[in-house]
C-alpha cells in the first residue's frame, strides 16, 4: 500500500517570503502521479500542482514549484512571494492505477499553512 | 459550469435515519470517487467506481453504498446513520492518470 507522509501539521510565513512544504510517500510502483492540493476555509480542493513520475523536471505554476526527487520519495513544494489568499491547508497526493482503470488519490495528513502580513 | 457537483452541501440529521448524497459531474470522466474528510482533516478514499468496477476500501461499513445511475453520477447512500458519520463527504472524478477533480463537500452532522 502507498503511504503519503507530511511532517509538518503546522507552518507559518511572511508575507511575500518563502516557504517550503515537505513530503515523503512510499511505494514500489514506478508510474505515478504526485499533487499537491489547496484548501482554504471555504473547504474547496483545489489543485496547485502536478508532477508525473516519468518526468525529471520539476514542475512549476507560476509562484508554485516542486522539488521532486524519485529516488528519494520526496516531493516538497515552494511557494514563492507568498501571499495572504495563500493561507489554507496543504495536502500532498499520490495517485496511480488502481484496479479496472481506476485512480485513487492516498492523501498525507495535511499541513496548515498561515501566512502573516 | 460546475464540473463536479454535490447535494446538498450541507445535512443535518439524526442518528438512525438513511440519507443520500448525490454527485454529478459533466467532464466526461470515466471514474468517480467518494472521499470522507473527518474532524482532523485527513482525507480518505471510500470508493472508486467506473463503469466496469467498484472498488471498495475495505474500512469502509457497509450501511455506506455508491450507487451509479449512469456514467456521470455517483450518489452515496449512507443507512442507519452513526454519529462517527459525521464527515465532510466529496465527491470527485478523473480520466486515465488525470488530475482528481473535487466537488464542493458536503458536510454531514449526525446528531
Amino acid at each position: 500500500a502507498q503511504t503519503v507522509t507530511q511532517s509538518q501539521p503546522e507552518m507559518s510565513v511572511q508575507e511575500a517570503e518563502t516557504v517550503t512544504l515537505s513530503c515523503t510517500y512510499d511505494t514500489s510502483e514506478s508510474n505515478y502521479y504526485l499533487f499537491w492540493y489547496k484548501q482554504p476555509p471555504s473547504r474547496q480542493m483545489i489543485l496547485v500542482i502536478r508532477q508525473e513520475a516519468y518526468k525529471q523536471q520539476n514542475a512549476t505554476e507560476n509562484r508554485f514549484s516542486v522539488n521532486f526527487q524519485k529516488a528519494a520519495k520526496s516531493f516538497s513544494l515552494k511557494i514563492s512571494d507568498s501571499q495572504l489568499g495563500d493561507t489554507a491547508m496543504y495536502f500532498c497526493a499520490f495517485m496511480m492505477l488502481s484496479g479496472a482503470g481506476s485512480y485513487q488519490l492516498t492523501f498525507g495528513k495535511g499541513t496548515k499553512l498561515s501566512v502573516i502580513p | 459550469d460546475t464540473a463536479v457537483s454535490q447535494t446538498p452541501k450541507y445535512l443535518v440529521t439524526q442518528m438512525g435515519n438513511d440519507k443520500s448524497i448525490k454527485c454529478e459531474q459533466n467532464l466526461g470522466h470515466d471514474t468517480m470517487y467518494w472521499y470522507k474528510q473527518d474532524s482532523k482533516k485527513f482525507l480518505k478514499i471510500m470508493f472508486s467506481y467506473n463503469n466496469k468496477e467498484l472498488i471498495i476500501n475495505e474500512t469502509v461499513p457497509n450501511r455506506f453504498s455508491p450507487k451509479s445511475p449512469d456514467k456521470a453520477h455517483l450518489n452515496l447512500h449512507i443507512n442507519s446513520l452513526e454519529l462517527g458519520d459525521s464527515a465532510v463527504y466529496f465527491c470527485a472524478s478523473s480520466h486515465a492518470g488525470g488530475t482528481g477533480d473535487f466537488g464542493p463537500g458536503t458536510r454531514l452532522t449526525v446528531t
